[in-house]
């Protein structure tokens, strides 16, 4: 069965530096997404990407972050100067657009230091 | 815009019990609603879903969720609880209309299921 996958399970970084999540949704899905889920606290939405655009994204995606699909296969979530507010687990997810259905990936826990 | 209120953060409950855990939502919109599990160390998988059509919905498990448009609630239930369905349960909407379909995610409830 088709699933979505991520990497690197684990990323821990110091406060300031650059980081880059990474995602492979499943391969005829067109809708992409990414969650976090701080620890405790509900799973938030971040941001939708369609046709190589964001369709929507939340107000704690500001500046900071950035989405990209690079290849046709992967999708990224970078954060260009980590917080100690973003440690987390986020979730990358895709969907075919039509069910509705939102298949989520194991996620990446971002240790923030 | 939504909001899901799951109003057990814990609910603990010995096995073979049954158990109903609480979802309620409130949108401008008509929704699609959604329970997805999450295992210890594991990400969100899809339990069940409600679309269309009848408002009782099944998973392979036997988890089954009823939609009721008028109380705006979708309660998950299992007549018969094992250890191994030991997990946090979040309840989760999204709208009809939109393009991005970003789900909204209610903030999960604990079961623990006690031998």
């Amino acid at each position: 069965e088709p699933e979505v996958t991520q990497t690197p399970s684990h990323q821990v970084t110091q406060m300031g530096q650059e980081v880059i999540l990474r995602c492979v949704p499943i391969s005829n899905h067109l809708y992409f997404y990414w969650y976090r889920q701080i620890l405790g606290q509900k799973v938030e939405f971040l941001v939708s990407f369609y046709n190589n655009e964001i369709s929507e994204k939340s107000e704690i995606f500001d500046d900071q972050f950035s989405v990209e699909r690079p290849d046709g296969s992967n999708f990224t979530l970078k954060i260009r100067s980590t917080k100690l507010e973003d440690s987390a687990m986020y979730f990358c997810a895709s969907t075919t657009g039509f069910t509705d259905t939102q298949y989520f990936g194991p996620g990446t826990r971002l240790t923030v230091l | 815009a939504q909001s899901v209120t799951q109003l057990d953060s814990q609910v603990p409950v010995f096995e073979e019990a049954p158990v109903e855990l609480r979802c309620n939502y409130s949108s401008s919109v008509s929704v699609y609603l959604f329970w997805y599990v999450q295992y210890p160390n594991q990400g969100l998988q899809l339990l069940l879903k409600y679309l269309s059509g009848s408002t009782l919905v099944e998973s392979i498990n036997g988890f089954e969720a009823e939609f009721n448009k008028s109380q705006t609630s979708f309660h998950l239930r299992k007549p018969s609880v094992h250890i191994s369905d030991t997990a946090e349960y979040f309840c989760a909407v999204t709208p009809l209309q939109g393009s991005a379909r970003q789900l909204t995610f209610g903030s999960g409830t604990q079961l623990t299921v006690l031998p």
